[in-house]
Parts: C-alpha cells; sequence; structure tokens
C-alpha cells in the first residue's frame, strides 16, 4: 500500500538549516509528484513547493525562493526539503504530500515532521 | 494572486444536522483545481474531494462539493461523530505564480 513516512521532530536555533525527510513506497516513485506544505500552530495550511522526482525539477512558492531547497534520491526513493535562515515564525508542522501528474490536489500525506525554531 | 476565503470559521452543530461549508475565491476559479481536505486533530488532511465535485476513493457518499466560479461549497448531508474536525478548500493557480493555495479552514465541532 501507498506509504509517505517523514523524519522525526527537530529543534533548531535562529539562523541554522533544517532538512526534512519524506519516503515513499508502495508505487511508482517517479510517476508522483511530491509538495510541501507546513502548518504553523493553530493556523491553515501553507504550499512551500514542488518537486517531480523523474527528472528532479523544483518551483518554488515565491515567499520561500531562495530559502528552500527541494532534493530528491531515486535510488531510496526519498525527497528531502532544506529551509534556511531559520526565523520563529518557521515553527510549524511540514508535511509532504503526493499529487498523481498533473491533477493538481493530494492524495497521500506524510504524518508531518514538527520544527521548532527555539533560542 | 487568488484569495480563498472560508466560510464560517467554525460552525457548531449536533450529530445527524446538515452542514454548509463555504469556499469563496477572490477571483473566477475553474472548478476542475477546487479542492477539498478535512484534518483531525494531530493528523494530516486527508483528500474528500477534487474537481469541486468528485468524492476521494472511500469517502462516504454524505460528503458532496458544488459550487462554480467563486463560490464553492462543501455539504455533509447528515453529520456523524467522526465528521467534526477542520475542512481546508485548496484551488490551483493555473496561470498566475502562486501555485497551490488553501483556504484558512472551518472548523467544524460538536453543539
Amino acid at each position: 500500500q501507498v506509504q509517505v513516512v517523514q523524519s522525526g521532530a527537530e529543534v533548531k536555533k535562529p539562523g541554522a538549516s533544517v532538512k526534512v525527510s519524506c519516503k515513499a513506497s508502495g508505487y511508482i516513485f517517479s510517476d508522483y509528484y511530491i509538495h510541501w506544505v507546513r502548518q504553523a500552530p493553530g493556523q491553515g495550511l501553507e504550499w512551500m513547493g514542488i518537486i517531480r522526482p523523474s527528472g528532479g525539477n523544483t518551483q518554488y512558492s515565491q515567499k520561500f525562493q531562495g530559502r528552500v531547497t527541494m532534493t530528491r534520491d531515486t535510488s531510496t526513493s526519498t525527497v528531502y526539503m532544506e529551509l534556511s535562515s531559520l526565523t520563529s515564525e518557521d515553527t510549524a508542522i511540514y508535511f509532504c504530500a503526493r499529487e498523481a501528474r498533473e491533477t493538481y490536489y493530494f492524495d497521500y500525506w506524510g504524518q508531518g515532521t514538527l520544527v521548532t525554531v527555539s533560542s | 494572486e487568488i484569495v480563498l476565503t472560508q466560510s464560517p470559521g467554525t460552525l457548531s452543530l449536533s450529530p445527524g444536522e446538515r452542514a454548509t461549508l463555504s469556499c469563496r475565491a477572490s477571483q473566477s476559479v475553474s472548478s476542475s483545481y477546487l479542492v477539498w481536505y478535512q484534518q483531525k486533530p494531530g493528523q494530516a488532511p486527508r483528500l474528500l474531494i477534487y474537481g469541486a465535485f468528485t468524492r476521494a476513493t472511500g469517502i462516504p457518499d454524505r460528503f458532496s462539493g458544488s459550487g462554480s466560479g467563486t463560490d464553492f461549497t462543501l455539504t455533509i448531508s447528515r453529520l456523524e461523530p467522526e465528521d467534526f474536525a477542520v475542512y481546508h478548500c485548496q484551488q490551483y493557480e493555473h496561470y498566475g505564480n502562486s501555485g497551490y493555495i488553501f483556504g484558512q479552514g472551518t472548523k467544524l465541532e460538536i453543539k
């Protein structure tokens, strides 16, 4: 069955970077896009960007351009999201989510990774 | 940039009642890209409706989506205890630079 499993919670200091992983299984990795969506405490969902595993090309939300990097390792069916120059406003749960090509919705989600930024 | 506004912010109803949740776009959008998710505390969102009307696999038929243009609605015909959650709408901005846009969510709570 389809599974999308994320790495564990992180605590970072302001100015640091965090790298979250998202491992996919149960389907053909290159056939689906992976998105990253975050949710600050008590807030709504916020789209960060997309990576297309087949070619590795990415598209980032303008809000995070220059600060986020999404990569993939096809040998392990894993996608990574690295966010740099962290501030307290980056404290949130980060989700990865799968999109079947050109369907524009997310059918499977990871369990979420809490990133806490605190001095 | 398209903005999605969900209303009400909180909806208090009892099991067995009908729930009507609204998602309004700041400009006309394609119903092909309008999506609804359900999120329970401590969980990831779950896909409910895509293309404004189509239920995702395994979603009960008490959930239905409707609307066009700027106004979209998620209706739950008879609330079950497990339906009390937060509901998010989402739109893909095909011609802009915003990508995937979410509303702020509607919390459906037990009255």
